[in-house]
């Protein structure tokens, strides 16, 4: 059973730039979750993707974005990026019906 | 908007229960409390979770109280590398609300 992996592990980007990050889900799992962990702070929700869609959204701005691919695979994408978008990134799995996400080993993002 | 308070840290010896509390008052009938950690830096692992009835895997036991106003997660035997921020968690439709966690050290 494989699980949860994102890419990449360390990104560095400029205020204004946009970001893509990549995460594959662990097997079977149809549900992936995105989440912005600051630090010192737990995560927040940023948003959930089912059946390529929007399924739940936590209090992110539009420029926060995101895609679910028919292999369960997943993007997230960030427009304008700001300073206090700099923060680990974390996606989680789940199965659609079971609560319990797990998380993959998240990407960070320093924004300068 | 995390429905769940926590001690901010916590210590425990090596080798002894390590007893992890947990207030959520404001829980509904149908909402699970569930228990994950993080080791520095790392993904967020999924510990336990449960209803109403207390719940024991090969990590670790889950007691909730009978008016599920209150969890504790118990760890039977603290190592060093059960040191980490512990986050009580009310599952809520769409994704998990984190608040800010216990932060344990186990000391040898």
């Amino acid at each position: 059973e494989t699980g949860v992996t994102q890419s990449p592990t360390h990104l560095i980007k400029t205020r204004g730039q946009q970001v893509t990050l990549r995460c594959s889900s662990q097997s079977g799992h149809n549900t992936v979750s995105w989440y912005q962990q600051a630090l010192g702070q737990g995560p927040q929700f940023i948003f959930q993707y089912y059946r390529e869609e929007e399924n739940g959204r936590g209090n992110f701005p539009p420029r926060f974005s995101g895609l679910q691919f028919p292999n369960y695979s997943s993007e997230l994408n960030v427009n304008a990026l700001e300073l206090d978008d700099s923060a680990l990134y974390l996606c989680a799995s789940s199965l659609v019906g079971a609560d319990t996400q797990y998380f993959g080993p998240g990407t960070r993002l320093t924004v300068l | 908007d995390a429905k769940t308070t926590q001690p901010t840290s916590m210590d425990c010896a090596e080798g002894r229960a390590a007893n992890l509390p947990c207030n959520h008052s404001t829980i509904s009938g149908n909402e699970y409390v569930y228990w994950y950690r993080q080791i520095h830096s790392q993904g967020p692992q999924y510990i336990i979770h449960g209803l109403k009835n207390n719940e024991t895997n090969e990590m670790a036991s889950l007691i909730i109280t009978e008016d599920r106003k209150s969890s504790t997660l118990i760890l039977p035997h603290a190592t060093l590398r059960d040191t980490a921020v512990y986050y009580c968690i009310v599952r809520v439709p769409g994704g998990m609300r984190f608040g800010a966690g216990t932060r344990l050290t186990v000391k040898p």
